[in-house]
């Protein structure tokens, strides 16, 4: 497809379960991003890859999440010991440019949405 | 924590009217976009404006930055039940960090 894609779309898990999300992003996309979205919320910004490199991880609300972009195409959001507070939409943006314009379009995906009992 | 406070939070019209959405903040942005999002989906990009005081028109929509490129505005003429969703604006301070707003629910009745 010619978007970006996430999977899987649901996820439910139980409290202290680790769960893996994935994202494809539009092939040839340098810069990747990772937002979780509350119920009823805008997004959050989590992390930022240009390629490979994760450039910025500030976003990560703790030392359970993890981002991974090793080949610089496709990403793994892994959440570890997952806690209720965790539940939330997990969106995955990718642009074509390294952000430095600061006006280059992310194209957002359709989400997971992980629910923690 | 959301530097972009959006309002109303909820807007329901009758087809045909007219409706505006505002994003203030106490920060300034060096470009701000706004962006819609339909359930289950992700938020899809609308308009980007990078000039204080810039105004763009994209078809019944109408974006404006404020001069002092601390908020904006989203005039919809003419609303229709296809601009039904969530609104979001979204500024950006540095190259790439967007900090988005939480968003005004949009309901057009037919």
């Amino acid at each position: 497809g010619a978007g970006v894609s996430q999977s899987p779309r649901y996820k439910v898990a139980k409290r202290g379960q680790d769960v893996a999300l994935r994202c494809d992003p539009i092939s040839g996309h340098v810069s990747l991003f990772w937002y979780q979205q509350a119920l009823g919320q805008g997004p959050e910004f989590l992390t930022y890859f240009q390629n490979e490199a994760q450039l910025d991880k500030s976003g990560l609300p703790s030392d359970r999440f993890f981002a991974e972009r090793p080949e610089g195409s496709v990403s793994t959001l892994k959440i570890q010991r997952t806690q209720q507070e965790d539940s939330a939409v997990y969106l995955c943006a990718s642009s074509l440019g390294p952000g430095t314009s600061g006006t280059d379009t992310q194209y957002f995906g359709p989400g997971t949405r992980l629910t923690v009992l | 924590t959301q530097l972009l406070e959006q309002s109303p939070q909820f807007l329901s019209i009758q087809e045909g009217e007219n409706l505006t959405v505002y994003c203030n903040s106490s920060s300034v942005f060096s470009s701000l976009q706004w962006y819609r999002q339909e359930p289950g989906e992700g938020p899809v990009l609308l308009v980007t404006v990078v000039t204080g005081g810039e105004v763009k028109k994209l078809k019944r929509l109408t974006f404006q930055f404020g001069d002092a490129r601390k908020d904006s505005s989203l005039h919809i003429t003419a609303a229709q039940p296809g601009d039904t969703g969530l609104y979001l604006c979204a500024g950006s301070t540095n190259d790439y960090k967007l900090s988005f707003g939480a968003g005004t629910t949009v309901t057009v009745r037919a």
